[in-house]
């Protein structure tokens, strides 16, 4: 089936250091892949997305995703994690445009230690 | 702005009975979604919608049924409640350009079935 996996559950990173949160994507086609982050008790928001051109795009609050063909991964990274950044993340995807069935990773609860 | 907005936040159902949840977007978009978030499992794709008059199932569609009578409503109806159907629900809404743009959230219903 079409869709993205997030093979993390739970990720424990101490303040400062650097983060990497992993996606595998299973599209036939180049698909449309975003990240998204939900805060305790809170909607989802969007951090960043990918559909075309440069491998390498930036989000907000300091957060980047490289989207690598050859290994069907969408990896997100942030170079030093801040207390704020607890929360859970998803990736999601669309297979391609006209495609409008968006669905979602089960997600990586990610803890910052002091 | 209003955005994406869900009615009702909490609900208590008892098992067999039915309801509705509401969802109304005030943004012109044309794709509406209802997932369902369950802990481990992510956000799993109820049902979706492209336009008005239209629905299509996502991945997890038995015991509940949708309609888009009104572009800017989506409505989620459960007809005969069980407790595998507590859960949290948001609904989400995505403009004309659909697969490759932000979807934005709801704040999410927290239904309990007993």
């Amino acid at each position: 089936a079409q869709s993205v996996t997030q093979p993390d559950i739970h990720i424990t990173v101490s303040e400062g250091a650097s983060l990497e949160l992993r996606c595998n994507y299973s599209y036939g086609a180049t698909p449309y892949l975003f990240w998204y982050v939900q805060s305790p008790g809170q909607g989802l928001q969007l951090l960043l997305k990918y559909f075309s051109g440069d491998t390498l795009v930036q989000g907000i609050k300091g957060f980047e995703a490289e989207f690598k063909r050859s290994q069907s991964s969408f990896n997100l990274r942030k170079p030093s994690v801040h207390w704020s950044d607890a929360a859970e993340y998803f990736c999601a995807g669309n297979p391609n445009f006209g495609n409008e069935k968006l669905t979602f990773g089960t997600g990586t609860r990610l803890t910052i230690i002091p | 702005n209003a955005g994406v907005t869900q009615t009702p936040k909490f609900r208590v159902l008892k098992t067999g009975q039915s309801m509705t949840l509401l969802c109304a977007q005030d943004m012109n978009h044309e794709y509406m979604y209802w997932y369902r978030q369950d802990p481990g499992m992510g956000l799993r794709l109820i049902h979706y919608s492209v336009g008005e008059g239209t629905t299509a199932k996502g991945e997890v569609p038995d015991g509940y049924n949708v309609s888009r009578l009104k572009k800017q409503n989506f409505l989620l109806g459960l007809e005969s409640a069980a407790p595998s159907q507590t859960s949290v629900y948001f609904c989400a809404s995505r403009p004309p350009q659909g697969a490759r743009t932000e979807a934005f959230f709801g704040q999410g219903t927290r239904l309990t079935v007993v």
